[in-house]
């Protein structure tokens, strides 16, 4: 079983839909949480991160974490074609070291 | 411009042959990673390296080599022993002192094997 799974989807929705992207884990250990957005052929860009349970807003996204169920989720609203991209969840322990998920590839079509 | 850059972009080799992806930054971090990234499986830690002259194994080790011998480099060498190479590459380098999520990533190289 891996550490981190991730639906890998496709997800193809239409602009303007809220989008959800989730991962669930299994490493009680891991205390950070990130997701990253990686366009076609280029390097992953953070999108957030959080240390704790709960919520976190910037803008159209919203990170969630639920230790408790070991789940995290991304939430997109209002989406636009811009967002079209792979989404990476990534988590962390150790000092230095990030376990990635498998990514979900979002289409977002006018 | 602070950044890390990776070349070639694209890299064409022969089977049998030995082949070394460049990654360097000028972000001044002390720690930098590899990663290999096929389709459907995310990001793959082969490598990472926390000072200069200091390197771990990350989850997919075999058939792979480094060096750090200058803090801005950190060179991959892709053995003829690595049983599927092809595969899209990634460094990224971070802060040591910094948060653990400001991992910077560079734009890739992608390896194809024949």
């Amino acid at each position: 079983q891996k550490e981190v799974e991730q639906d890998p989807g496709p997800l193809s929705v239409p602009e303007g839909a809220i989008v959800s992207l989730n991962c669930t884990y299994s490493n009680s250990a891991f205390q950070y949480f990130m997701w990253y957005r990686q366009y076609s052929r280029k390097g992953p860009e953070l999108l957030m991160y959080t240390y704790s349970s709960g919520n976190k807003e910037d803008g159209r996204f919203t990170a969630q974490v639920d230790k408790s169920s070991k789940y995290i989720s991304l939430f997109i609203r209002d989406s636009q074609p811009s967002d079209s991209a792979t989404y990476l969840c990534a988590m962390g322990a150790s000092y230095g070291k990030l376990t990635f998920g498998q990514g979900t590839i979002l289409t977002v079509h006018p | 411009d602070g950044g890390i850059t990776q070349s070639p972009k694209y890299l064409f080799r022969k089977e049998g042959q030995n082949v070394t992806l460049s990654c360097e930054q000028n972000l001044n971090h002390d720690a930098m990673y590899w990663y290999r990234q096929d389709p459907g499986q995310g990001l793959r830690l082969i490598y990472y390296s926390q000072i200069v002259n200091d390197f771990q194994k990350g989850d997919i080790a075999e058939g792979y080599s480094v060096s750090r011998e200058k803090k801005e480099s950190f060179p991959l060498t892709v053995t003829s022993a690595q049983k599927n190479p092809t595969a899209f590459y990634l460094c990224a380098s971070r802060d040591r002192q910094g948060p653990l999520y400001e991992q910077y990533f560079g734009p890739g190289t992608r390896l194809t094997v024949t």
